[in-house]
């Protein structure tokens, strides 16, 4: 059974970058076909979709956050890592890794991590 | 972008039925049949419920179902159980290959 562990500071000082791993464990990253995501939930608001890193390495990024974000694969840890520059308080929020079937889009992401908090400050 | 548009709270009473709904547009939900939808307990991960607009993740309760008309997809949970008491979230694939959530529906179970 596959889990995800998410794992980071809890606070960090604008501007600086924050970088957050997400372990995988029960299945090796580099499966054919899956994608695995960062999604935020902000304070009082809703779910934000961050971006995504494929089983190939390639990443795609929420317009909004691409020009200050970095998502990549290690494989050799089995686990992919989220990097954000320049991070202000808007930034501060619930972090999760999850995993999505191929097309990224279309099965939903059906495995979360718990989720780890940060707040910009 | 802005997110997709949910209800803030919605409410009923045990055994009855309630529709969550999400309004987007064009570009998303009505574009495409690719909406999504979670439930998060507080403090907990959100859970997949419904892909591809009507499909029930294995494992969901058939009480979930979810449909879609033009720009605006619903989930409906008949049945209410006071274990659904959680908030309630939509996504959809964009025309710009992203994905957008909604705002989130907190449902309460009177």
């Amino acid at each position: 059974q596959v889990q995800l562990q998410e794992s980071g500071p809890g606070l960090v000082k604008p501007p600086q970058t924050l970088s957050l791993i997400c372990s995988v464990s029960g299945d090796s990253i580099s499966s054919v076909g899956y994608y695995w995501n960062w999604i935020r939930r902000l304070p009082g608001k809703g779910l934000e979709w961050v971006g995504y890193v494929a089983y190939t390495g390639s990443p795609y990024y929420n317009p909004s956050l691409k020009s200050r974000l970095s998502i990549t694969l290690d494989t050799s840890k089995n686990h992919f890592s989220l990097r954000l520059t320049s991070v202000t308080a808007a930034d501060t929020a619930v972090y999760y890794c999850a995993r999505a079937r191929p097309p990224f889009y279309y099965f939903g992401m059906d495995v979360w991590g718990q989720g780890t908090a940060v707040t910009v400050s | 972008q802005s997110a997709l548009t949910q209800p803030a709270s919605v409410s009923g009473s045990p055994g009855q039925s309630v529709t969550i709904s999400c309004t987007g547009s064009s570009s998303d939900v009505g574009g495409y049949n690719y909406v999504s939808w979670y439930q998060q307990h507080p403090g907990k991960a959100p859970k997949l419920l419904i892909y591809e607009v009507s499909t029930r993740h294995s494992g969901v309760s058939n009480r979930f179902s979810g449909s879609k008309s033009g720009n605006a997809a619903s989930l409906t949970i008949s049945g209410l159980q006071a274990e659904d008491e959680a908030d309630y979230f939509c996504e959809s694939y964009t025309r710009d290959s992203s994905l957008i959530f909604g705002g989130g529906t907190k449902l309460t179970v009177l």
